[in-house]
């Protein structure tokens, strides 16, 4: 089955305990991206690759590290997690950078709550 | 500043009756749109898209309208179904920039049975 898989689904943690959320598809996308979801704020991307070795910010990168070493894996790194990283993350592939014919396919999410 | 609004939070309807969910864009580079579902647990869904270039697209029950004029598009839903019940997102992005889509906060759609 196509899909995209996220691990942990939950994570409480501790202010400054380094985490890493990991996230693989099986459908040899070459675009992934990382998101976050906060009430009336709608998704926000953190970091997007376009192909292995290849990353860049989005719109709140602040905090966060990614790497895309392999094609199928894009983990997404808090080096010292804060409260305010308390959110919904979601990671989303494509089969290509570009949007019209291939839209994002998501992971069911990482509920992280950070004390 | 969010350059994609979706105003109605919420949204209840009947079964069978039309869903219309509304969402407004600021940026006037946006030339592609699409819409999400997401349920409970799960990840959002791709649902329906429109390109700039076309002012409506049907798919099924669910049709998208774009009004460029106004930076303002639509999803209809018709029936509507129990199934239905969701949050649905807009999306926006410029085609250049491929996947670097923006999103809105979401209405959550009830449909009574």
């Amino acid at each position: 089955e196509a899909q995209v898989t996220q691990n942990p689904r939950y994570l409480i943690t501790v202010t400054g305990k380094k985490l890493t959320v990991t996230c693989s598809q099986n459908m040899n996308h070459e675009y992934m991206s990382w998101y976050r979801q906060d009430p009336g704020l709608g998704l926000r991307q953190i970091y997007y690759s376009m192909n292995v070795e290849v990353t860049d910010k989005g719109d709140v990168p602040e905090g966060y590290k990614v790497s895309r070493k392999e094609k199928r894996n894009f983990p997404l790194i808090l080096e010292s997690p804060s409260p305010n990283q308390t959110s919904l993350y979601f990671c989303a592939s494509s089969p290509t950078t570009t949007g019209s014919d291939s839209p994002l396919h998501f992971g069911n999410g990482t509920r992280l709550t950070v004390t | 500043d969010q350059q994609v609004k979706q105003n109605s939070p919420s949204l209840s309807v009947q079964e069978g009756r039309i869903s219309i969910l509304n969402c407004d864009y600021t940026n006037s580079m946006f030339d592609y749109f699409l819409w999400y579902k997401k349920y409970p647990a799960e990840g959002p869904t791709f649902l329906i898209s429109i390109s700039s270039i076309k002012d409506k697209n049907e798919d099924g029950r669910f049709t998208v309208f774009l009004n460029k004029s106004a930076k303002h598009l639509s999803l209809h839903i018709v029936p509507s179904q129990p199934g239905d019940s969701a949050v649905y997102f807009c999306a926006a992005s410029e085609m250049e920039y491929g996947n670097k889509l923006v999103f809105g906060a979401g209405t959550i759609l009830r449909v009574k049975s």
